[in-house]
């Protein structure tokens, strides 16, 4: 897997949107990328990948650099529930590898 | 809820206990992964099982062995545990193996004692 480097910390206005910068400069040109987050005391959960297109769903968007280098998720509208670490892999080999993540805090 | 449970939610067990956890998915899903996830540590995959065969990784200590019967559930059984792997066991599943779309349990704490 290429290797991918997440800040350890931020924290958000709970309203306001919440973006979480992954670096993945390594990225193999067939490397999807995708996004967990786990909830404290619980399993991670999926919530978006993407090969270079932006994507969408109901929880995110995922923006990435045209040069594949980086990529951003966003949340609209954070709300106090969307505290949790959030995880940026890359995929290469066969299994995912899960880093430290970003730990976002989201506050009132 | 993400269609995989988990039971126990918690454990506590001794050193010389035998105790199986157990993960159930409702996805249709054809692949089942144990993860560990240590206090303060990234998460740590223990093993994959699919219908086609058992991959595991090395480093998992023979103290820790998987079943899985059919596709839908998969066990993984504990015997002469340290305190040292007392953590957050995860169960996650997905369409074939390796794929990175996983969904997971909620996972068992077990505690050693």
């Amino acid at each position: 897997d290429a290797k991918t480097t997440q800040p350890p910390s931020m924290d958000c206005a709970e309203g306001r949107a919440a973006n979480l910068p992954c670096n993945h400069s390594t990225i193999s040109g067939n490397e999807y990328v995708y996004w967990y987050r786990q909830i404290h005391s619980q399993g991670p959960q999926y919530i978006i990948h993407g090969l270079k297109n932006n994507e969408t769903n109901e929880m995110a968007s995922l923006i990435i650099t045209e040069d594949r280098k980086s990529s951003t998720l966003i949340l609209p509208h954070a709300t106090l529930r969307d505290t949790a670490v959030y995880y940026c892999i890359s995929r290469g080999s066969y299994i995912p590898t899960f880093g430290r993540g970003t730990s976002l805090i989201v506050h009132p | 809820e993400t269609g995989v449970t988990q039971t126990p939610r918690h454990l506590v067990m001794g050193m010389t206990n035998k105790k199986s956890l157990k993960c159930e998915q409702h996805l249709g899903h054809n692949a089942m992964y144990w993860y560990k996830q240590s206090a303060k540590k990234p998460l740590e995959l223990m093993f994959v099982y699919s219908l086609e065969e058992r991959v595991e990784n090395n480093s998992v200590p023979s103290r820790f062995s998987p079943e899985c019967p059919n596709s839908s559930h998969l066990f993984l059984h504990l015997h002469t545990l340290q305190p040292e792997d007392s953590a957050l066991y995860l169960c996650a599943s997905s369409h074939g193996r390796g794929q990175y779309e996983q969904y997971f349990g909620p996972g068992t704490r077990l505690t050693v004692t």
